[in-house]
C-alpha cells in the first residue's frame, strides 16, 4: 500500500543554516506529493506541492523536487529563520481515492 | 474565501458526555475529511466523504464515534459517550477531488475530556 516515511526529528538548526528534511514514499500509480506545515497551535497549511515527476514545488524559500527514480520528495531551504520553527509533514495523494497519506511529521526548531 | 470553519475551537467536557464537533468546508469542495491529532499517535484520518457520502470510515476508532454530512456545506463528528482518551485536536479538511487533491485544513477543535 501507499506510505510516506520522513526523517525523525527534532531537527535543531541555527538561523541562516541550510535545511533538508528527507521524505521517501511508496505508492502505486502516479501520486501527487505535498509538504504541509503546522505552526504551534494551528492547523496544517499547504506549503508546496508537485503533481508529476521532476516537478519542483516552491514557496516561501522552501523547495522540493518530485524524484520518481528515488521515490523521494525532500524539503530544502537555503537559509532558515526562527519563524520557520514548526512541524513539517510530507504527504502523498492518489488521485483515485482523494486520500492523503501523511508521514509522521518532523519538528524543526530554529535558534537565533 | 473564509476557509474551512470549525466549531467550537475548544471543548472541555466530562467523561460520559456527548460531544459534537462541527465543520463547514470550503464552498465548491466535494471531499471532506476528519482527522485526529495526538502526541502519541500523530495525525490520523478518521473518515472521509465524497459528495456527502462516507467513503472510508476505517479510521473511526469505535462505535462511540459517528460522522455525518447532511449537505455539501456541513459535517459533524459526534462522540457519545466521550472518554478521557478521546482528548485530542480534531481537524476537518476539505478538497476538490481531482488530480491535485490539495486538502485545506480548518483550525481544529481542541477537545479535553475530564
Amino acid at each position: 500500500g501507499n506510505s510516506v516515511t520522513q526523517m525523525e526529528g527534532p531537527v535543531t538548526l541555527s538561523e541562516e543554516a541550510f535545511l533538508t528534511i528527507n521524505c521517501t514514499y511508496t505508492a502505486t500509480g502516479y501520486p501527487s506529493l505535498f509538504w504541509y506545515v503546522q505552526y504551534p497551535g494551528e492547523g496544517l497549511q499547504l506549503l508546496l506541492k508537485a503533481t508529476k515527476a521532476d516537478d519542483k514545488g516552491s514557496n516561501k524559500g522552501f523547495e522540493a523536487t518530485y524524484r520518481k527514480e528515488t521515490t523521494s520528495f525532500h524539503l530544502e531551504k537555503g537559509s532558515v529563520q526562527v519563524s520557520d520553527s514548526a512541524v513539517y509533514f510530507c504527504a502523498l495523494s492518489s488521485s483515485n481515492t482523494g486520500k492523503l497519506i501523511f508521514g509522521q511529521g518532523t519538528t524543526l526548531q530554529v535558534k537565533p | 474565501d473564509a476557509g474551512v470553519i470549525q466549531s467550537p475551537r475548544h471543548e472541555v467536557t466530562e467523561m460520559g458526555q456527548e460531544v459534537t464537533l462541527r465543520c463547514k468546508p470550503i464552498s465548491g469542495h466535494n471531499s471532506l475529511f476528519w482527522y485526529r491529532q495526538t502526541m502519541m499517535r500523530g495525525l490520523e484520518l478518521l473518515i472521509y466523504f465524497n459528495n456527502n457520502v462516507p467513503i472510508d470510515d476505517s479510521g473511526m476508532p469505535e462505535d462511540r464515534f459517528s460522522a455525518k454530512m447532511p449537505n455539501a456545506s456541513f459535517s459533524t463528528l459526534k462522540i457519545q459517550p466521550s472518554e478521557p482518551r478521546d482528548s485530542a485536536v480534531y481537524f476537518c479538511a476539505s478538497s476538490f477531488r481531482g488530480p491535485e487533491n490539495t486538502q485545506y485544513f480548518g483550525p481544529g477543535t481542541r477537545l479535553t475530556v475530564l
